[in-house]
């Protein structure tokens, strides 16, 4: 059974750094196809892909928000870590980790964390 | 970037059947997956690859692709599928792997 969860600060302040864990269970980030990446979805808005980091450490990242995020993992302690830099009050939203694989025609996001919501606010 | 542009809102009643396009650019030459989010959780994986179901979800919901739509079927319409329905495409062609649509809600009159 196939597990996410997601924890980290509900508050940050503008201009600081959020960091993000995703601990996970029921699956391995050795294993050949598999792969965790971060979603968010702005109070009453629509998701957003963060970004993405594979089996075999190879990291994607969304442009618009490449310059400002770093995907690591920690295949021991079977966690994936997030973080955004220069947060913005824009940046309030409910962060998601997901479980990634391989299938005949794409990389699907296929079990996903509760989330966690995160205020950006002085 | 891509861009996939749904309906905001679909009103269907009870036992009959809603359809959830998702519209972009040739789309029927990617693979699209569909996600359902009910209020309050996280979101649902439901159709991947066009029309392949996870296990688990009911036959009720189905999947298409063709041409600049997909499209997302429920048939038998029931109350707990009131939700927000998001297409996704896996655009491998491009740095933004994933994009998202822009999701439709599904009221249940």
């Amino acid at each position: 059974q196939i597990t996410l969860k997601e924890s980290g600060p509900t508050l940050v302040k503008p201009t600081q750094t959020l960091t993000l864990t995703c601990t996970f269970s029921g699956f391995s980030l050795s294993t050949s196809g598999v792969g965790v990446g971060w979603i968010r979805q702005p109070p009453g808005k629509a998701l957003e892909w963060l970004a993405l980091i594979y089996w075999d450490d190879d990291k994607r990242y969304s442009p618009s928000l490449k310059s400002r995020l770093t995907i690591t993992k920690d295949t021991s302690k079977n966690q994936v870590v997030l973080t955004m830099t220069n947060m913005d009050p824009v940046d309030t939203a409910t962060y998601y980790c997901a479980h990634s694989t391989l299938t005949v025609g794409a990389t699907i996001l296929d079990y996903w964390g509760q989330g966690t919501l995160v205020t950006v606010s002085s | 970037s891509y861009v996939l542009t749904q309906p905001p809102s679909v009103s269907v009643a009870p036992g009959q059947t809603a359809r959830i396009t998702c519209g972009g650019n040739n789309i029927g030459s990617k693979s699209v997956h569909w996600y359902q989010q009910k209020p309050g959780q996280a979101p649902v994986l439901v159709v991947y690859d066009d029309s392949d179901r996870p296990s688990g979800i009911p036959e009720r919901f189905s999947g298409s692709n063709s041409g600049n739509t997909a499209t997302l079927t429920i048939s038998r319409v029931e109350a707990g599928d009131e939700a927000d329905y998001y297409c996704q495409v896996w655009d491998s062609s491009s740095d933004h792997l994933f994009v998202f649509g822009t999701g439709t809600k599904v009221t249940v009159l």
